[in-house]
């Protein structure tokens, strides 16, 4: 069963770093795959954020967060990582890992929610 | 960066209607479309891929067509545990875009 563990979340300061983890089990994290993060700001609709390819070939971000996040993966740790730097209000949010699956995003964590606040 | 729009924003119908909901690409993305329902304080589940391919396990009143830009999801008979949030998503291209939500509830 694959299953997806975020932590890391919790209150920060405007202008401050945080760093997000995945723990991925229940499939080969190392093989042809692609993770990535999704967030959803509370009340809010979901907003793609990041995505990874195993072997780290290929790395993309949305606009709003490229140049402040970076996505990173331990493949003998199966986990994946967010570091968020220069944090904002605007991304107060529940963020999710989630596994691609043949062109989708079959398989999500339950969140780990960030507050962006002084 | 492919813009997606959903129609209606919000919608409310009785138990075993037929709800259709649209979503539309600024720019045409083949039938690389992504259907999830997201139920009150749970995570996003995937309902549809490639447009119109119903995911394992999804109950078979949930439908989806559409190529290009325009695409639609279709409940055939509306449950009540179909109360929920309804994304569609871009998968052509990144950045890899949700439509804005389409809140369904029962009359």
């Amino acid at each position: 069963e694959v299953q997806l563990v975020e932590s890391g979340g919790g209150l920060v300061q405007p202008g401050g770093s945080l760093r997000l983890s995945c723990a991925a089990s229940g499939f080969s994290f190392f093989s042809d795959n692609y993770m990535h993060w999704v967030r959803q700001a509370p009340g809010k609709g979901l907003v793609w954020v990041s995505r990874m390819r195993s072997d780290g070939s290929t790395i993309s971000y949305a606009d709003s967060v490229k140049g402040r996040f970076t996505i990173s993966r331990d493949n003998a740790k199966n986990t994946l990582y967010l570091q968020m730097n220069s944090l904002g209000a605007e991304d107060t949010a529940v963020y999710y890992c989630a596994k691609e699956t043949y062109w989708s995003l079959e398989y999500w964590g339950q969140g780990t929610l960030v507050t962006v606040s002084s | 960066d492919i813009q997606m729009t959903q129609s209606p924003s919000s919608l409310s119908a009785s138990v075993g209607d037929r709800v259709t909901i649209t979503c539309r690409a600024s720019q045409g993305i083949s039938n690389h479309l992504v259907w999830y329902q997201q139920k009150p304080g749970k995570v996003p589940k995937l309902l549809i891929y490639d447009a119109s391919t119903l995911q394992s396990g999804v109950p078979s009143r949930f439908s989806g067509s559409g190529s290009g830009t325009d695409f639609t999801l279709t409940i055939s008979s509306l449950q009540p545990e179909d109360v929920a949030t309804y994304y569609c998503q871009n998968y052509n291209s990144v950045p890899l875009t949700f439509g804005p939500g389409t809140k369904v509830d029962i009359k």
